[in-house]
């Protein structure tokens, strides 16, 4: 079965320090890969995605997330974190072949000051 | 660009009543998702629109719920009649095919 997979529940990270967090996949073919994130008492945004070409890819408010086809891995990382970067965030993964959207569980982001 | 807009934004109904939600997409894009969410989880697809067909809801209640697009643009999901556990966050979200999908705000469903 396809899946996508969100190994922690919630990351601690010092604000200024860098931050990852970890999404990996096991799907069929070549994959597009994004990731979300939320706001309390907010929807979805858009932060990035991967589809094809240079394997680092740079989204909005400063985030970037590396694609590693032999690990299956499509890691959320930002050099500095901000304490506003506090929030839920969500990978998905859209296999090659089909219009389904398949997301890990969420990983809640802390930054403590 | 105008998003994703939905309504109500709350809502409370007590159980076996019936609600309706409405979502307009993004102009052009011609796949719709609703997606439940429970608070603190991930978003559950409930049924997948392309244009007006659709193409998956393998996981709506069809006891309960029912969702239509009519003319391959607004979109209605029904709840009749609803349960304590469909006390949730409805996303409706859509995308151009094969493209990052962009999210509404939510209704809020709480039902007593």
């Amino acid at each position: 079965a396809q899946s996508v997979a969100q190994p922690e529940d919630q990351v601690n990270v010092a604000e200024g320090n860098p931050l990852t967090v970890k999404c990996t996949y096991s799907v069929s073919g070549n994959p597009y890969l994004f990731w979300y994130v939320q706001y309390p008492n907010r929807g979805l945004q858009f932060l990035l995605k991967y589809i094809t070409g240079d394997n680092l890819v740079k989204g909005s408010y400063g985030f970037e997330a590396e694609f590693n086809k032999s690990q299956t891995s499509f890691h959320l990382k930002k050099p500095s974190a901000l304490v506003s970067d506090s929030a839920l965030y969500f990978c998905a993964v859209r296999p090659d072949s089909n219009y389904q959207l398949i997301w890990g569980a969420g990983t809640k982001l802390i930054i403590k000051p | 660009e105008a998003g994703v807009a939905q309504s109500p934004r709350y809502k409370i109904i007590e159980k076996r009543q019936s609600v309706a939600f409405w979502c307009n997409p993004i102009s052009g894009h011609a796949t719709l998702y609703w997606y439940q969410q429970i608070l603190g989880q991930g978003p559950k697809l409930l049924i997948q629109f392309q244009n007006n067909g659709v193409v998956d809801d393998s996981q709506l209640p069809k006891d309960r719920f029912s969702a239509e697009r009519l003319k391959g643009v607004d979109s209605t999901l029904k709840i009749q009649p609803a349960k304590l556990e469909d006390s949730a966050v409805y996303l409706c979200a859509s995308s151009f095919t094969n493209t990052e999908a962009f999210f509404g705000q939510g209704t809020r469903l709480t039902v007593v």
